[in-house]
């Protein structure tokens, strides 16, 4: 049972590039999510998808899309990276219903230069 | 927008010593949950409150959940080495359509 599992684990880019991260998760949840995390600010939620078929914005959408291509995978997609967006990529999945305890996998570290 | 604050923002402490790191908010959760992220690591569920008032035990760890559902605290006696990481408060809100708000961290070093 691994839980939730993210490639790749770093990446560089630069500024202009494109890149799909991937997101998988064995649990049978429906809701799954992506976070950023930068130094001091927490976790902020890019995109969420409720149940397979559905995905919606969160706090920081801008520059990123994503698929829910099945139930167990949910990738994010940077169509023209930019330097913000060197950051700490997470995954996440939970149940759907409370109290909506969320599963992380275990990141992706992107720069982009 | 709701905001949840976590105090203090660093800690270093001695093994052996106690220590309680706070999240506040003016806004009001249905839950509230504590995680722990470990260096390179993705963040880990600790424990979940749902009832103001709640008081839950992990060994040395006590959390607790405010009347108001406003806030809460994560209480460390004894702090180990193995207690280093960042601790993260995660609110719990239908108005946020049941997404978590999470507060900015406390980042707590335990020498031995």
């Amino acid at each position: 049972n691994a839980g939730v599992t993210q490639t790749p684990k770093f990446q560089v880019l630069k500024t202009g590039q494109s890149m799909t991260l991937q997101c998988a998760q064995d649990m049978n949840h429906n809701s799954m999510y992506w976070y950023r995390q930068d130094p001091g600010m927490g976790l902020r939620l890019i995109y969420y998808s409720a149940s397979e078929g559905t995905t919606d914005k969160g706090e920081v959408p801008n520059g990123y899309n994503v698929s829910r291509l099945n139930k167990r995978e949910f990738s994010l997609r940077l169509e023209s990276a930019a330097p913000s967006q060197t950051s700490v990529y997470f995954c996440a999945s939970s149940v759907t219903g409370p109290p909506y305890e969320q599963y992380f996998g275990p990141g992706t570290r992107l720069t982009v230069t | 927008t709701q905001l949840l604050e976590q105090s203090p923002q660093f800690l270093s402490i001695q093994e052996g010593e106690n220590l309680t790191v706070y999240c506040n908010s003016s806004s009001v959760f249905s839950s509230l949950q504590w995680y722990r992220q470990e260096p390179g690591e993705g963040p880990v569920l600790l424990v979940t409150v749902v009832t103001g008032g709640e008081v839950k035990k992990l060994k040395r760890l006590t959390f607790q959940f405010g009347d108001a559902r406003k806030d809460s605290s994560l209480h460390i006696t004894a702090a180990q080495p193995g207690d280093t990481g960042l601790y993260l408060c995660a609110g719990c809100s239908e108005h946020a359509g049941n997404m978590l708000t999470f507060g900015g961290g406390t980042r707590l070093m335990v020498k031995p």
